[in-house]
């Protein structure tokens, strides 16, 4: 198994471009979800997915949109990049939401917009 | 809201040391309780866990017990080595309406010296 795997790793934009940040498990994983980290702030959560075709906004949803055509894909656009959205991004993703579970991580895709 | 309390870092030791990173929690009903970790580089690992009050994880030399009474979580580990060093991460899932979102301490990062 891969495990969760995210691409690119290193991203540069500008203001205002658009980007699709690429994240996939092997693991026939139900629940996926996206979030960002920033430094002295942890993890925060963009987005989730439990299941294929159905997504929701986690607490910094604002400038990013989420599909889940496949079980085993969970793609994040950037609409408009702004500086605010420069930080590292990880994909995670686990068996089902239940709350005892270990969710998997991806490596990160750090994302700098000038 | 939920949330999680780490202690301030950066924690330095030399080899062999007591380890000790306090974490404390406020969540509604009864969380699951998380340690990750993140070498250098990496994306998160799941270092222990626990799911219910008392239970104690372990892990590679690691510990740390769900104390409900104090609402802690603090991580120990006896004696570190140089390969311990890395950024670890306090977290919880409340379950319920939390939609397996987990929440995450600011992190606290741990460099061993020889």
């Amino acid at each position: 198994n891969a495990g969760v795997t995210q691409t690119p790793k290193f991203q540069v934009l500008k203001t205002g471009q658009s980007m699709t940040l690429q994240c996939a498990q092997d693991m026939n994983h139900e629940y996926m979800s996206w979030y960002r980290q920033d430094p002295g702030m942890g993890l925060r959560l963009i987005h989730y997915s439990v299941g294929a075709g159905i997504t929701d906004q986690g607490e910094v949803p604002n400038g990013y949109n989420v599909s889940r055509s496949t079980t085993e894909d969970f793609p994040l656009r950037l609409l408009s990049a702004a500086p605010s959205q420069t930080s590292v991004y990880f994909c995670a993703s686990s068996y089902s939401m239940l709350p005892g579970l270990e969710q998997y991580f991806g490596p990160g895709t750090r994302l700098t917009v000038t | 809201g939920n949330s999680v309390t780490q202690m301030e870092g950066p924690v330095t030791l030399s080899e062999e040391a007591f380890l000790t990173i306090n974490c404390t929690y406020t969540a509604t009903g009864y969380p699951s309780l998380f340690w990750y970790v993140q070498y250098p580089g990496e994306g998160l690992q799941l270092l222990l866990k626990a799911t219910k009050a008392d239970d104690k994880g372990s892990n590679k030399g690691f510990e740390a017990t769900y104390r409900k009474e104090t609402t802690s979580f603090h991580l120990e580990k006896g004696s570190v080595q140089v390969s311990d060093s890395a950024v670890y991460f306090c977290a919880l899932n409340a379950g319920g309406t939390s939609y397996g979102k987990l929440t995450f301490g600011q992190g606290t990062i741990l460099t061993v010296h020889p």
